[in-house]
C-alpha cells in the first residue's frame, strides 16, 4: 500500500458525459500528479500540482482539468469524453522532488 | 531533445537472471528511477540512481553510467511473480523535476 488512495476504482459512463476522479497523496507530501496510461502503452504525464498550485503540465487535453485543493487532495475532471479516453488513470504523489509514489488508479471505461 | 529507449518485451526462465537495460537523452539529469507494473496495477518503486555504480537491494540491482547515459536492472533468482512491465524513468532538474518516462519493457518469465 503506497498511501496514495484514488475513488472511483471503476469508472463505466457514455460518450459525451463529465466524470470527476479523486486522489489523496501519502500524509505530508505537497505534489500530486496525474497519468493515463492507455491499454498496453506507457505512462502519459498530464499534470502536476504542488500545494494547491498548477507546477507542470504535460499531454492533457483541453477537455481535462484539474486542480489540488487546500486539504491537499486533488480531482481531476475529464468532459466531452469520447471512447479513446478510456483508460487508466494514476495519481501519484511525493514530497517535492522526491520519489513518485502511486496510487491503485481508476479505470475509466467510455461506452 | 528528450528519448528513453528500452527494449519492448524480454523473455527469461525462472531462476534465471535478467537485465532490462535503458538509454536516455536528456538535459539536466537529476537521477533515474525504476518502477515495477503488473498489469492493470500501480507502478511502483524499485530503485533511484543518481550516482554511477551500483545499487543493490535484495534481488533487484540497478546500474548507473551517467556518461554513458545508460542504465540496467538486474533480477536475479527469478520467479513467476516477476513476470510484469518494467519502467524506466529519468528525472529533469530544469523542467521542475519531471519525470520522463521510458515506454517500459514487458519481462515474460517461463517455467
Amino acid at each position: 500500500d503506497s498511501g496514495v488512495t484514488q475513488t472511483p476504482k471503476h469508472l463505466i459512463t457514455a460518450t459525451g458525459q463529465r466524470v470527476t476522479l479523486r486522489c489523496s497523496p501519502r500524509s505530508g507530501d505537497l505534489s500530486v500528479y496525474w497519468y493515463q496510461q492507455s491499454l498496453d502503452q506507457g505512462l502519459q504525464f498530464l499534470i502536476q500540482y504542488y500545494n494547491g498550485e498548477e507546477r507542470a503540465k504535460g499531454n492533457i487535453l483541453e477537455r481535462f482539468s484539474a486542480q489540488q485543493f487546500p486539504d491537499l487532495h486533488s480531482e481531476l475532471n475529464l468532459s466531452s469524453l469520447e471512447l479513446g479516453d478510456s483508460a487508466l488513470y494514476f495519481c501519484a504523489s511525493s514530497s517535492d522532488s522526491d520519489t513518485q509514489y502511486f496510487g491503485p488508479g481508476t479505470r475509466l471505461t467510455v461506452l | 531533445g528528450q528519448n528513453i529507449d528500452q527494449p519492448t518485451e524480454m523473455t527469461a526462465t525462472e531462476g534465471a537472471i535478467v537485465q532490462i537495460n535503458c538509454t536516455y537523452q536528456t538535459s539536466g539529469f537529476n537521477g533515474l528511477f525504476w518502477y515495477q507494473q503488473h498489469a492493470g496495477e500501480a507502478p511502483t518503486f524499485l530503485s533511484y540512481n543518481v550516482l554511477d555504480g551500483l545499487e543493490e537491494k535484495g534481488r533487484f540491482s540497478s546500474f548507473l553510467s551517467r556518461s554513458k547515459g545508460y542504465s540496467y536492472l538486474l533480477l536475479k533468482e527469478l520467479q513467476m511473480k516477476d513476470s510484469a512491465s518494467y519502467l524506466c524513468a529519468v528525472r529533469e532538474s530544469h523542467s521542475n523535476y519531471q519525470l520522463i518516462w521510458g515506454a517500459g519493457t514487458k519481462l515474460i518469465i517461463k517455467p
